[in-house]
């Protein structure tokens, strides 16, 4: 599985956007980037994914560079509910693709 | 969205004992469930990938005789830890994936095992 590389910690203030980034240089034609976060002793929640044109939804934008060997997860207003560890993951298209975790980006929130 | 469940949530169990943990898709079909498990302050490890009707297939390193699972419905798969042990003390999760073949997996609420 192609690698991604987040950094270990970010901070941000309440109200304000985050920008979470990642890199994945190794990244295949096919390869769907995935955007992950986990709170607290919860399993995982899902994000937002995308191929390669930019997605937006009602949690979360998320930009890919043209090339496609970097990404970035934008939350347009952080909350307190954000604060969580947030994984980018690549997974090859088809029903039989898995994720691989590594250990993302763990996000503070602060008033 | 979709949901998945799991129960139980938490289970405190005795050296030697099995436990089930099961995994269901409320609101979907999923012909692929995986089962992860992660260790305090760690990032979760892929066990195995279920398919229904078929057998698992296991991640190197992961014991398939100690860790069982079945997935006989489309909705339900689950994990049996057979004689658990103290270091088998862990935060079991599940996903599921749609069987229309989408590229998302969702996740359960995962089940904490504690083998005293």
């Amino acid at each position: 599985d192609a690698k991604t590389t987040q950094p270990n910690s970010m901070e941000s203030n309440e109200e304000e956007p985050v920008h979470l980034p990642c890199n994945h240089s190794t990244i295949s034609g096919t390869d769907y980037i995935h955007w992950y976060r986990q709170l607290p002793s919860q399993g995982p929640e899902y994000v937002i994914h995308g191929l390669t044109s930019n997605v937006n939804n009602r949690m979360a934008s998320l930009a890919i560079a043209e090339d496609r060997k970097s990404s970035t997860l934008i939350l347009h207003r952080a909350t307190l509910r954000d604060a969580a560890v947030y994984y980018c993951i690549l997974s090859a298209t088809g029903t039989a693709s898995k994720l691989t975790f590594g250990t993302g980006t763990r996000l503070q929130v602060t008033l | 969205g979709a949901v998945v469940s799991q129960h139980p949530s938490r289970v405190i169990c005795k050296s030697g004992t099995s436990v089930k943990i099961e995994c269901r898709s409320l609101d979907f079909q999923a012909t692929t469930m995986f089962w992860y498990r992660q260790f305090p302050k760690q990032s979760l490890m892929l066990m195995a990938t279920s398919n229904e009707g078929s057998k698992a297939t296991y991640e190197q390193g992961v014991e398939k005789d100690k860790f069982l699972i079945n997935h006989a419905s489309l909705t339900l798969s689950t994990l049996t830890v057979t004689s658990a042990h103290p270091e088998d003390s862990s935060f079991y999760i599940c996903s599921a994936r749609e069987t229309r073949g989408q590229e998302t997996q969702y996740f359960g609420p995962g089940t904490r095992l504690l083998v005293l």
